[in-house]
């Protein structure tokens, strides 16, 4: 059990370009989250997935942002036309659906920065 | 709507002393769950502890409780005998009628030597 993992750790982009984050969550958790964290701030609940169908989506997630998990094993997060907003640490954490400590796992981040 | 207020948003304790961290929440859920998560310098988030809101016993992890209120929608987190590596920012999380987390700004925890 290697962890949930995240790539990249760290990615710098322009204002208007696109980017992608992959998010690996534990192997056998099905249940998959997708989290903002900014300065100062808690993380914010963006999305999550059941195997490969999303579940719920917040209203932070604007149309700019799109999440999938195609087989249900790893995930990517896009953001088009990145904004000097949309700077932020973006966790991923995964679950497992029957697990009764309801504990969700966290990977090490991709932490945005928007110039 | 779900939301978790922590009112210190720094506070720092002596090693081997005791410190509480105080939280307050809010929802209109009846079955929920409450965590406290650890997240130190430029490491994951990790789980300390949890409390589901339909048991009266407050939870106990080795050196970590908590004191569940909640009547007065309140959880706070003690750690014992603290320890330099308890430093970090402690967020208080909510889980009610969904799976989603609802976390609050953070408390910042000094460990003094």
């Amino acid at each position: 059990d290697t962890g949930v993992s995240q790539d990249p750790r760290h990615k710098i982009t322009k204002r208007g370009q696109n980017v992608t984050f992959r998010c690996d969550p534990i192997s056998e958790h099905n249940r998959l989250y997708w989290y903002r964290q900014t300065l100062g701030q808690g993380p914010e609940f963006l999305t999550y997935f059941q195997n490969e169908a999303q579940l719920e989506k917040s209203r932070l997630l604007s149309d700019r942002f799109s999440a999938e998990r195609p087989k249900g094993s790893f995930s990517t997060l896009e953001i088009q036309r990145t904004e000097q907003g949309d700077s932020a640490m973006y966790l991923c954490a995964s679950s497992l659906e029957w697990d009764p400590r309801r504990e969700q796992f966290f990977g090490p981040g991709t932490r945005l920065t928007v110039l | 709507a779900q939301t978790v207020t922590q009112s210190q948003p720094e506070m720092s304790v002596q090693e081997a002393e005791t410190v509480t961290l105080s939280c307050t929440y809010d929802t209109s859920e009846s079955d929920y769950y409450l965590f406290w998560y650890k997240q130190p310098p430029s490491r994951q988030m990790i789980l300390v502890i949890r409390q589901e809101a339909y048991k009266q016993q407050n939870a106990t992890e080795n050196r970590f409780s908590v004191n569940f209120q909640k009547a007065a929608k309140s959880f706070s987190l003690k750690i014992s005998d603290s320890q330099l590596g308890d430093a970090a920012m402690y967020f208080c999380a909510n889980q009610g009628g969904s799976e989603k987390l609802v976390f609050g700004k953070g408390t910042k925890l000094t460990v003094n030597p």
